[in-house]
């Protein structure tokens, strides 16, 4: 499967532990998109990452959320004493360029995080 | 505030006729649109594009009108399917995307 791979499918957690979200993406991108739907909404822009440097984190939240992009290895979503709140569906989608040749994003099919 | 707006949440359509979702944007800066596909417990697939060049694009049953002047675009899908059933976004494309709530169609046979 050449495609976005996205692990775990399901997280679980309790108030107050970490959840790291990992994301491998498609053969040949190294542009990589975190997005967070939050029920009945639509995908939110968290972070956008190439190898080893963030480029944009416009949409992540200033405390508890961190990204990273590693020259070896998948993307890592990392959220630190989670909450309620954080409870959503959370996708990676990648791209071989920044978007500026249009080319689309392709979407893994998320990690579905539930805080108890 | 909403920069792309879907303002229908659902939309149902017999089997054969014409669905049309529609979106509007508030930003004439938006110069590149997509429109994506998601089936429940999966990510968004990649549909069909258009850009502020264009008025329209064509691919197979989907079609996608933008009308720049009235910062709106809809999808066409003709004739529509069954397994067409699933949420349709509309998206504007900044480098990153930016999302509409979403269209939920149901198409019944």
């Amino acid at each position: 499967n050449a495609g976005v791979m996205q692990n775990p499918r399901h997280l679980v957690r309790r108030r107050g532990q970490e959840a790291r979200l990992r994301c491998s993406p498609m053969k040949g991108h190294s542009h990589v998109y975190w997005y967070r739907q939050l029920p009945e909404e639509g995908l939110k822009f968290m972070v956008y990452l190439q190898k080893e440097n963030i480029i944009d984190e416009s949409g992540m939240p200033k405390e508890r959320f961190s990204a990273e992009f590693p020259k070896e290895g998948p993307s890592i979503l990392r959220i630190q004493q989670v909450v309620r709140g954080d409870s959503a569906a959370y996708f990676c989608a990648s791209s071989p360029n920044d978007g500026a040749g249009n080319q689309p994003q392709h979407f893994g099919d998320g990690t579905r995080l539930s805080i108890l | 505030d909403q920069q792309v707006k879907q303002n229908s949440p659902s939309l149902s359509v017999q089997e054969g006729r014409i669905s049309i979702l529609n979106c509007d944007y508030t930003n004439s800066m938006f110069d590149y649109f997509l429109w994506y596909k998601k089936y429940p417990a999966e990510g968004p697939t990649f549909l069909i594009s258009i850009s502020s060049i264009k008025d329209k694009n064509e691919d197979g049953r989907f079609t996608v009108f933008l009308n720049k002047s009235a910062k709106h675009l809809s999808l066409h899908i003709v004739p529509s399917q069954p397994g067409d059933s699933a949420v349709y976004f509309c998206v504007s494309s900044q480098g990153n995307l930016i999302f509409g709530k979403g269209t939920k169609l149901s198409v019944k046979p």
